[in-house]
């Protein structure tokens, strides 16, 4: 069966440090992966999706980055966080653009 | 613009009875439908989908009702247990390469 693990579980930085969230899936190969931002009370903001190795695609300008070094590890970054990323971030991955997408258990990410 | 809308923020419904949340869309072009279910500081969870040739998906406690004239969706959960609250998401896409799009979630509370 498939798997995604996210770490941290939490994290707190000071604003202006880097950040990096890490994601990993198992159990299948070349899934399309996602990253999303909840809001404290919002609702999930796609942030960026992959289709593959080095293929990421960005849907909200802003100073976070993601990679795709390897098939089945996502990775989001900000060389310099602001007090308004804090929030909850979800990795998530699915078989097919369109269909179901399954997701980790999430970062919560407190910026100070 | 945002083509998946759920219009009540919040519900609240004693234990027992029927929880009914909405969802309502734009895109006409949509022929997947689905409902995640998330906890506080957790991932969603995948509950129920719906394709567009159908009408009506039922899973246990949990049924999805798809109107496509009235391009609207409802999940109906009977009995409402306490377990149930949580915030529900509703998601559409069109599975020829779009990504799914989330409406901005509705907190059920159920009161025991």
């Amino acid at each position: 069966s498939q798997t995604i693990h996210q770490w941290p579980a939490t994290l707190v930085q000071p604003v202006g440090s880097p950040l990096s969230l890490e994601c990993t899936v198992e159990g299948t190969s070349n899934p399309n992966l996602y990253w999303y931002r909840q809001a404290a009370g919002r609702g999930l903001q796609l942030l960026f999706y992959s289709i593959g190795i080095d293929q990421i695609s960005s849907e909200v300008p802003q100073n976070l980055s993601a990679s795709r070094p390897q098939d089945r590890q996502f990775i989001l970054s900000s060389k310099k966080l602001l007090l308004s990323d804090s929030g909850f971030y979800l990795c998530a991955w699915s078989v097919w653009l369109g269909e179901t997408q399954y997701f980790g258990p999430g970062t919560r990410l407190l910026v100070l | 613009d945002q083509q998946v809308k759920q219009n009540s923020p919040s519900l609240s419904v004693q234990e027992g009875r029927i929880s009914i949340l909405n969802c309502d869309y734009t895109n006409s072009m949509f022929d997947y439908f689905l409902w995640y279910k998330k906890y506080p500081a957790e991932g969603p969870t995948f509950l129920i989908s719906i394709s567009s040739i159908k009408d009506k998906n039922e899973d246990g406690r949990f049924t999805v009702f798809l109107n496509k004239s009235a391009k609207h969706l409802s999940l109906h959960i009977v009995p409402s247990q306490p377990g149930d609250s949580a915030v529900y998401f509703c998601a559409a896409s069109n599975r020829a390469g779009n990504m799914l799009t989330f409406g901005g979630g509705t907190r059920l509370m159920v009161k025991p």
